[in-house]
């Protein structure tokens, strides 16, 4: 079983549209959760964090947790063109490390 | 906005070569990381870093790969002899915290895209 795990995608919304990612994990000690985007050839770059059950927004962002189900997920509202990327989600135990999925790639249409 | 570098951002080398990747890393982080993904694959962790000391490895990071802080900015990723399958692009992170149970954030560099012939 992969420790974190998500869609590949590509998952393609209309722009304005929300685009909704999903990522479960397996590893039930996992404290804090991550999305970061990766544009193509790029670096990932940290979008939000989250480490409580709920709802966490920043700007067109949410992200959701839900550890009984091992689920979190990411919302983008109000899509536009520039948020055409890969999302990764990554989860870290008590250790040190960031566990990455392999990323959904998300195309928003013009 | 503070931000982590690293050189070169593409090292082309033979097989069986010595490579040095370098990183400057967020100037008031404490904790060091590298990580790199195969074209195509998904992030690996392979070591983090504190108080010149390797807290963490993985499994990648077998007695080719060594890591250090030569002075007070750099931190490096050395690759002893590559291997074909070593060809990726290889990210530095920093975090200000790294203690368990806190939640920190890691910062990436750009990446060095290693290449071996």
């Amino acid at each position: 079983q992969k420790e974190v795990e998500q869609n590949s995608g590509p998952l393609s919304v209309p722009e304005g549209a929300i685009a909704s990612l999903n990522c479960t994990y397996s590893d039930r000690g996992s404290q804090s959760f991550f999305w970061y985007r990766q544009y193509s050839g790029k670096s990932p770059e940290l979008i939000m964090f989250i480490y409580s059950n709920g709802d966490k927004e920043d700007g067109r962002f949410t992200a959701q947790l839900n550890k009984a189900s091992q689920y979190v997920s990411l919302l983008i509202r109000d899509s536009q063109p520039s948020d055409s990327a890969t999302y990764l989600c990554a989860v870290r135990k008590d250790d040190y490390k960031l566990s990455f999925g392999a990323g959904t790639t998300v195309t928003v249409r013009a | 906005e503070p931000e982590v570098t690293q050189t070169p951002s593409h090292q082309v080398t033979q097989m069986g070569q010595e490579v040095i990747l370098r990183c400057v890393p967020i100037s008031n982080h404490l904790y060091f990381y590298w990580y790199r993904q195969i074209l195509g694959q998904k992030v690996e962790f392979l070591v983090s870093f504190y108080n010149n000391e390797i807290s963490e490895k993985s499994e990648i990071f077998d007695d080719q790969f060594s890591v250090e802080r030569p002075d007070g900015s750099n931190f490096t990723l050395k690759i002893r002899s590559t291997k074909l399958e070593d060809s990726a692009m290889y990210f530095c992170a920093s975090s200000e915290r790294g203690l368990a149970g806190w939640v920190d954030t890691q910062y990436f560099g750009p990446g060095t895209r290693l290449t071996v012939l």
